[in-house]
């Protein structure tokens, strides 16, 4: 079945610092893939997404290119803020022969930026 | 417009009683599903309805269900709860139950 494997946290990054989590995926089909975004006591906001190969998606200084040769969906940001502290999901949207579609995640990864 | 709404947002409950929680989609979405999440395992999907229908469905079992209203709004439901059914539950909703899904705040339930 589907499956997303993301790099374990806490990652921990003062401000200013690059950000790199990594994101890999397998899937039967061609899925679309998300990086999710979810703050202390709230629910999940969809931070960017990519429905197929070498796409790139992009949101808030954030970004992550589709790559069907390594399977996989790194989420980068250039400088990132403590106002970026939170849990990052990675996951994939696969649509099946029966036309139904499920979000398949990964375990998150959590971001800590010190000032 | 306004986002996903989630009712009640946190719950407390015993074993062995059920519980019933909402959710409004954003207006002209047709689309909700719903997803379990706990520190264990993560965020698994729960099930979808559309148009009034349940159209996919996760690996839980029976105790959880739902249905859907013809205003698309949704109800899930757990009967005879077990300790391990305190999570974040979480309802997502879309046009169409395509791509991109759209999440509530999350009803946090917790089972004594």
């Amino acid at each position: 079945g589907d499956s997303v494997t993301q790099m374990e946290g806490p990652v921990t990054l003062s401000e200013e610092a690059f950000l790199t989590i990594n994101c890999t995926y397998t899937a039967t089909g061609y899925p679309s893939l998300f990086w999710y975004v979810q703050y202390p006591g709230e629910g999940l906001q969809l931070l960017l997404k990519a429905t197929k190969a070498d796409d790139k998606g992009s949101n808030k200084g954030f970004e992550a290119t589709y790559r069907k040769e390594t399977t996989s969906f790194h989420l980068e940001k250039g400088s990132v803020q403590v106002s970026d502290s939170a849990v990052y999901f990675c996951a994939l949207s696969d649509l099946k022969d029966t036309g139904r579609r499920a979000l398949t995640f990964g375990s998150g990864t959590r971001l800590q930026v010190q000032p | 417009k306004a986002g996903v709404t989630q009712t009640p947002r946190y719950l407390i409950k015993t074993r062995g009683q059920q519980v019933t929680l909402s959710c409004s989609p954003i207006s002209g979405h047709r689309s909700v599903s719903w997803y379990q999440q706990t520190p264990g395992q993560g965020l698994q999907f729960l099930f979808e309805y559309f148009s009034e229908t349940q159209r996919n469905k996760g690996n839980f079992p029976g105790r959880f269900s739902g249905r859907q209203f013809s205003n698309s709004r949704s109800e899930m439901n757990v009967s005879t709860l077990e300790l391990g059914d305190s999570a974040l539950y979480l309802c997502a909703s879309s046009l169409s139950g395509g791509n991109e899904q759209f999440f509530g705040p999350g009803t946090r339930l917790t089972v004594l």
